[in-house]
């Protein structure tokens, strides 16, 4: 089962916005809409920041959207912030033998 | 509050055991398909196993089918994961993880535990 297609690093400076893209398949991002986004500073757990492509959990700020567009899922942040900097993973429910399947992650560095 | 808490992990050698467990806290555990996801050092996250709210139905990555067992106890609101045939590539940072609805099986994972390292090594 092959991980969904994230860039190794983005960069943007604080005010900026930046996207990062999760290519999938037909049989998992192109098919359902069960993608989400978590973030993850060094040394701690996964945060969920984005959930069934475009929503936010409670507390979790409107600088960060989710979009789809096909195969592709994308992260959007705006306004950079220096806490922003952080590794990015998205994942999908896939209709592969496991059901989950991770991107391999991006890291955000806030310049 | 919501809470998980994972324990267990540890040293061990090639061909070893373990399991692993994860405490949960603050919400109704048995409506909630529970998860392990396991991180190797300097890697991404990788998902391993996941058991329905009921515990009737489980799910295992291809890499530990057949050596790891996920298992739960609602009565005492703990999740564990059974770790035989341990190999060198096994070693990471496992984190349970609750899924975000009770509604579908694997949406997203809103809470996760603090993570506990299992390292296999000779």
């Amino acid at each position: 089962q092959s991980a969904l297609t994230q860039p190794a690093s983005v960069s943007g400076s604080p005010g900026q916005s930046i996207t990062i893209s999760c290519t999938g398949t037909s049989n998992d991002v192109g098919r359902y809409n069960y993608v989400s986004w978590s973030q993850q500073h060094p040394g701690k757990a996964p945060k969920l920041m984005i959930y069934e492509v475009s929503n936010r959990p409670s507390g979790v700020s409107n600088r960060f959207s989710g979009s789809k567009s096909g195969n592709t899922a994308s992260l959007t942040i705006s306004g950079l912030q220096a806490e922003d900097e952080a590794d990015y993973y998205c994942s999908s429910y896939t209709s592969s033998s496991a059901p989950v399947v991770f991107g391999g992650g991006t890291k955000l560095t806030v310049l | 509050e919501v809470q998980l808490l994972d324990s267990g992990g540890g040293l061990v050698q090639p061909g070893g055991s373990l399991r692993l467990s994860c405490a949960a806290t603050g919400f109704t555990f048995s409506s909630y398909t529970m998860n392990w996801v396991r991180q190797a050092p300097g890697k991404g996250l990788e998902w391993v196993s996941g058991i329905s709210g009921s515990g009737g139905s489980t799910y295992y990555a291809d890499s530990v089918k057949g050596r790891f067992t996920i298992s739960r106890d609602n009565s005492k609101n703990t999740l564990y994961l059974q770790m035989n045939g341990l190999r060198v590539e096994d070693t990471a940072v496992y984190y349970c993880a609750k899924v975000f609805s009770p509604l579908h099986t694997f949406d997203a994972f809103d809470i996760w535990g603090q993570g506990t390292m299992v390292s296999v090594s000779s």
